[in-house]
């Protein structure tokens, strides 16, 4: 089945504790994307990856750190995540869009809700 | 960042109503426009991605129109079902790959 994953589902952690989200997918995407939802703000993008060793900000990546070693996974690193990063994330992927005029639709992982004490 | 608004937030529909929607995005640098169902407790998924000015999709019920020259693209749900129910976001892409989504238009069908 084609999917997108997210581990672990929910994670309640401290300030200051570093953690990891994993993120994998099996269709054979080469684009790869992090977003988190806050109430009344929407979907934001906090990084993304065109293929593999190859990543770059969204419009909030202050905190997190990404890396793209192999291209079915795309974890999200926070370092010392704080309160302010408490929130619902999303990992997605999709064909990446060519020069064609195409453009791809996204799949989205279950979501992860953070909560940071 | 880029502005892409939609509206009205939410709405109340009443069911086998028929009910649209508005997604206003910059007219320049367009790339595509998508459009995602989110229900509660789910994962967004994708409805339409649109390409080009004037460009119509249809799924079932819902279609969606598009207007790059004047940055705006409408959604719209036929014969509203309680099924229905679910947030509609539109996310907009420019040529620098980012994706941008707006805050949602949240449904909820009265049956």
């Amino acid at each position: 089945e084609a999917q997108v994953t997210q581990n672990p589902r929910y994670l309640i952690t401290v300030t200051g504790k570093k953690l990891t989200v994993t993120c994998s997918q099996n269709m054979n995407h080469e684009y790869m994307s992090w977003y988190r939802q806050d109430p009344g703000l929407g979907l934001r993008q906090i990084y993304y990856s065109m293929n593999v060793e190859v990543t770059d900000k969204g419009d909030v990546p202050e905190g997190y750190k990404v890396s793209r070693k192999e291209k079915r996974n795309f974890p999200l690193i926070l370092e010392s995540p704080s309160p302010n990063q408490t929130s619902l994330y999303f990992c997605a992927s999709s064909l990446l869009s060519g020069t064609g005029g195409n453009s791809y639709e996204q799949y989205f992982g279950p979501g992860t809700r953070l909560t940071v004490t | 960042i880029l502005n892409v608004e939609q509206s009205p937030q939410s709405l109340h529909v009443q069911e086998g109503d028929s009910t649209n929607f508005t997604c206003s995005f910059p007219s320049s640098n367009f790339y595509a426009l998508h459009w995602y169902r989110w229900e509660t407790a789910k994962s967004p998924e994708a409805l339409f991605v649109m390409t080009l000015n004037g460009d119509e999709k249809k799924k079932g019920r819902i279609s969606a129109t598009l207007n790059t020259k004047e940055g705006y693209s409408y959604l719209y749900i036929k014969g509203s079902q309680p099924e229905d129910s679910a947030t509609y976001l539109c996310a907009f892409k420019g040529g620098n790959n980012r994706l941008a989504f707006g805050k949602g238009n949240q449904v909820v069908v009265i049956p």
